[in-house]
């Protein structure tokens, strides 16, 4: 079921370490996955997607790991940077259906 | 190099008035897609238009909320006679085409209060 009104998953982190958020989804027909970071007060921010023929996908500072054994995604985040704070959401897209659907969200809080 | 572009940022309404929400997508896009976020929640799916076209509105109550994205112009979502539960922020994103990969962009969002 859904999560109405409840606080957000918290993940701190020191400056320059390494940080993994990680996201359970849902739909096992789903076969596109995108990362999402939401700075307090504005739009979701496209970071990194993923096909669900891959397992995983680098990007600049940023990894997208795929086990689609356990419905799993995870979020690998290389010299966490004060910037770097902010909500994570997943979000899982049919290939049929154009509609995204999101995850719960993840506040990272990087401490300097 | 223009993003999507949402306004007004903030608005505010007394119950049973109208609120009008517009977006525009980003240059080259057709397709533009709604979403509605509480606080402290991921975002939910209200609606999928494309020029002249409502594909998906699944995610739409039935009462009292529509939208549309016409020939020319930017995209409208319209809450009638609003209530204190329509507070939240509303979310437009776009995508260029109607592949299900293609990312969707997102703008910056109206929050939109109900006194």
């Amino acid at each position: 079921g859904e999560s109405v009104g409840l606080h957000l998953p918290t993940l701190s982190v020191q400056e320059g370490d390494n940080s993994i958020i990680n996201c359970a989804y849902s739909n096992s027909a789903s076969d596109y996955f995108i990362w999402y970071k939401q700075e307090s007060g504005k739009g979701p921010q496209f970071i990194i997607d993923i096909r669900s023929n891959m397992d995983k996908r680098q990007g600049q500072r940023v990894t997208v790991l795929l086990n689609k054994t356990v419905k799993h995604l995870s979020l690998q985040i290389a010299a966490t940077q004060p910037g770097d704070s902010a909500v994570y959401f997943c979000a899982e897209n049919i290939m049929t259906n154009e509609k995204l659907t999101f995850g719960t969200g993840t506040r990272l809080t990087i401490i300097p | 190099n223009a993003g999507v572009m949402q306004n007004p940022r903030h608005l505010v309404r007394r119950r049973g008035q109208e609120a009008r929400l517009r977006c525009s997508p980003m240059k080259g896009h057709s397709h533009v897609y709604w979403y509605r976020q509480l606080p402290e929640e991921g975002l939910k799916f209200m609606v999928y238009l494309q020029k002249e076209n409502i594909i998906d509105e699944s995610g739409m109550p039935k009462e009292r909320f529509s939208a549309e994205f016409p020939k020319e112009g930017p995209s409208i979502l319209r809450i009638q006679q609003v209530v204190r539960g329509d507070s939240a922020a509303y979310f437009c994103a776009s995508s260029p085409s109607e592949t299900s990969t293609d990312t969707q962009y997102f703008g910056p969002g109206t929050r939109l209060t109900v006194l």
